[in-house]
Parts: structure tokens; C-alpha cells; sequence
């Protein structure tokens, strides 16, 4: 499948950690990234190449990928961490070479 | 500073056609490929389509080829989409959005709404 998926809704208490999984099979062999989306806001990206963050994004926000699943963790987590999040991931061979998730809504109880 | 900013969305009929613009600043522009996303009410982001830093090259998902054209126009620092026989199912927010040589979205615009209603 070149369909990536993600759970729909995941709740964390405040400084507490939580980790978003995304899977498909094109991760085995292609790089994630993931963005995320205040409410009423764009998409800003967070992760690039499974585990990078682009300046300015915390340290508390890391991912990592094994086999068929992308991970996106977040320790610590704080009130401004709530939003949805989604994975990507490029693959050429595919005939959708992008392709999003279908994000994660992250509560910060 | 560096931005996306698209505009020319609006209201419009089924079967009916829009162009989206987009313009880009505080990047380089012309060697940059840049892609169109939409996100439809309270729904995920799907990916459309994508344009080389040239221009010669174009891509879209099927459910907008051959009804969705791309262009640009590097010397106004431009991207355009053009949309045509729209459907109810092309109602969304529209974003523009830059892929970098580090294989990621880095930037996007502010998105610009399109209503496709009789």
C-alpha cells in the first residue's frame, strides 16, 4: 500500500511524554517528515530526514523510524504541543510520489 | 523574510474555473520545486501536485490530472494553478508550499480558501 496511517486521536497529561506512530510501507526505504498544525493555522514542518528538527522547533520534540513505522515523540509535553500531526514521505517509485497521513490530533490534558 | 502568499480563491459553481497564485520571497525562488496541498474542511492534508524548479517538469495525483494545470513564472517569483470543471469534492483550503534539498516542506503559504457550491 502506498497509504501511510496514523491513529486519529491520542490525549497526553501535561508533562508527560507521547509518542504519534506512522506507518506504511514506503517508510522502509524513504525518509519522514512531520508538520503540525495549530488550530487555524498552516502546517509548519517539526521533523525532516526521520529525526532532524528544523531551527527553532524544541529539543523535547524528536522522531525516529524502524522498518515500516515513522515515530514522532514528544517528552515533556506542554500546552502549546496541542495540534494535529502528520507524517510524509516521498517515494519515487510510487505513482503518488508524496503522500500525507491522516493525522493525529494531540489533547494536552 | 521568507514567505509563500496565496491568493484567488473564492466562491465558484461546479463545472466552473479558479486560478490560485502563489508568491515567493526571501528564498531562492527559481531553483526551488514547489507543490500545491489542500486540506479539505476539518479533514487531513492531500498532496496535489508539483512543479521542477524549471518548470519542465509537472506531476499531479489522479483525482486532479488532467483538470488541474501548473505552471510558474521564475522571473516574478510565481506559481500558478489553474483549475478547471471544478467538483463540490475541490472545496478546501489551498496551500503552496516549497520542497527543500533536505527532502522536506519547509515552507508554506497562509493557504487560500476555495468554495466549489451551485
Amino acid at each position: 500500500s502506498s497509504e501511510l496511517t496514523q491513529d486519529p486521536v491520542v490525549s497526553v497529561a501535561l508533562g508527560q511524554t507521547v509518542r504519534i506512530t506512522c506507518q506504511g510501507d514506503r517508510l522502509r526505504n524513504n525518509y519522514a517528515s512531520w508538520y503540525r498544525q495549530r488550530p487555524g493555522q498552516a502546517p509548519e514542518l517539526v521533523i525532516f530526514g526521520n529525526n532532524n528538527r528544523p531551527s527553532g522547533i524544541p529539543d523535547r520534540i524528536s522522531g525516529s523510524s524502524s522498518g515500516n513505522t515513522a515515530s514522532l515523540t514528544i517528552t515533556g509535553a506542554q500546552a502549546e504541543d496541542e495540534a494535529d500531526y502528520f507524517c510524509n514521505c516521498r517515494d519515487t517509485t510510487n505513482t503518488k510520489p508524496w503522500v500525507f497521513g491522516g493525522g493525529t490530533k494531540v489533547t494536552v490534558l | 523574510q521568507v514567505q509563500l502568499v496565496e491568493s484567488g480563491g473564492g466562491v465558484v459553481q461546479p463545472g466552473r474555473s479558479l486560478r490560485l497564485s502563489c508568491a515567493a520571497s526571501g528564498f531562492t525562488f527559481s531553483t526551488s520545486g514547489m507543490h500545491w496541498v489542500r486540506q479539505a474542511p476539518g479533514k487531513g492534508l492531500d498532496w496535489l501536485a508539483v512543479i521542477s524548479s524549471d518548470g519542465t517538469s509537472k506531476y499531479y495525483t489522479d483525482s486532479v490530472k488532467g483538470r488541474f494545470t501548473l505552471s510558474r513564472d521564475n522571473s516574478k517569483n510565481m506559481i500558478y494553478l489553474q483549475m478547471s470543471s471544478l467538483k463540490t469534492e475541490d472545496t478546501a483550503v489551498y496551500y503552496c508550499l516549497r520542497w527543500n534539498t533536505r527532502g522536506a516542506f519547509d515552507i508554506w503559504g497562509q493557504g487560500t480558501m476555495v468554495t466549489v457550491s451551485s
